[in-house]
């Protein structure tokens, strides 16, 4: 059963970086299926939809306009798992955030992780 | 980027009455090679979004017939036949077109 393990810090200070893994069960970071993704979810944005890595013959990225100079996510697949960074962040980043898989054919997020919710607070 | 908009925001439904949500994409979602890009995610409480619809029309796995998708272009509409207690939450609507990805406000479902 394919699972995401999401980890990292529940509370970060102002103009920090934000910092979140996702741990891959059951399937594959390099798989040139799916992508992995970055969403987050709070009461003044909604669900938004931050970024994706996936691998099809070489690393892609793509990011959010909103958040564009400020994420960076990686892949490691020594430990099969995708992060999130998230410079400069301001208390407007405090949301719960998930990993979520991406199939590429049809085109849809078949799978979550539980989300985890990071307070922007000094 | 594609503005998603849902209606209603809020719906309170009898158990065993039907329940129909409206979803409207600012362009098109309908590709070149006949499929549109819109799915539908349920949210309960506590959770993490769920894949009801991909495709437009598609139930996934192991969602109720009870559940159905339809709509084409800039259009579409999320019905349940007879509405269950376990439904309640809320429900969002995702362009799946083009990146940005976007979703909906989201449209809570509620018991009566």
């Amino acid at each position: 059963q394919t699972q995401l393990q999401q980890s990292g810090p529940g509370l970060v200070k102002p103009s920090q970086t934000l910092s979140l893994t996702c741990a891959i069960s059951g399937d594959s970071v390099s798989s040139n299926s799916v992508a992995w993704n970055w969403i987050r979810q709070s009461p003044s944005r909604g669900l938004e939809w931050l970024g994706r890595t996936y691998y099809l013959s070489k690393w892609n990225y793509d990011y959010a306009t909103s958040v564009k100079s400020r994420i960076t996510i990686n892949s490691d697949t020594s430990r099969n798992q995708f992060s999130l960074q998230l410079n400069s962040v301001t208390p407007d980043d405090t949301a719960v955030y998930y990993c979520a898989r991406w199939a590429h054919q049809d085109r849809h997020f078949d799978l979550w992780g539980r989300g985890t919710l990071v307070t922007v607070s000094s | 980027d594609i503005v998603m908009t849902q209606s209603p925001l809020s719906l309170p439904v009898t158990p065993g009455e039907p329940a129909s949500i409206s979803c409207r994409s600012s362009q098109s979602l309908l590709y070149s090679n006949g499929q549109n890009y819109l799915n539908w995610y349920l949210q309960k409480p506590g959770q993490s979004p769920r894949l009801l619809i991909y495709l437009g029309s598609n139930r996934a796995s192991g969602v109720p017939d009870r559940f159905s998708g339809s709509g084409s272009g800039t259009d579409f509409t999320l019905k349940i036949s007879r509405v269950e207690a376990e439904d309640v939450g809320f429900y969002y609507c995702m362009q799946a077109l083009q990146t940005p990805l976007t979703f909906g406000q989201g449209t809570r479902l509620e018991i009566k």
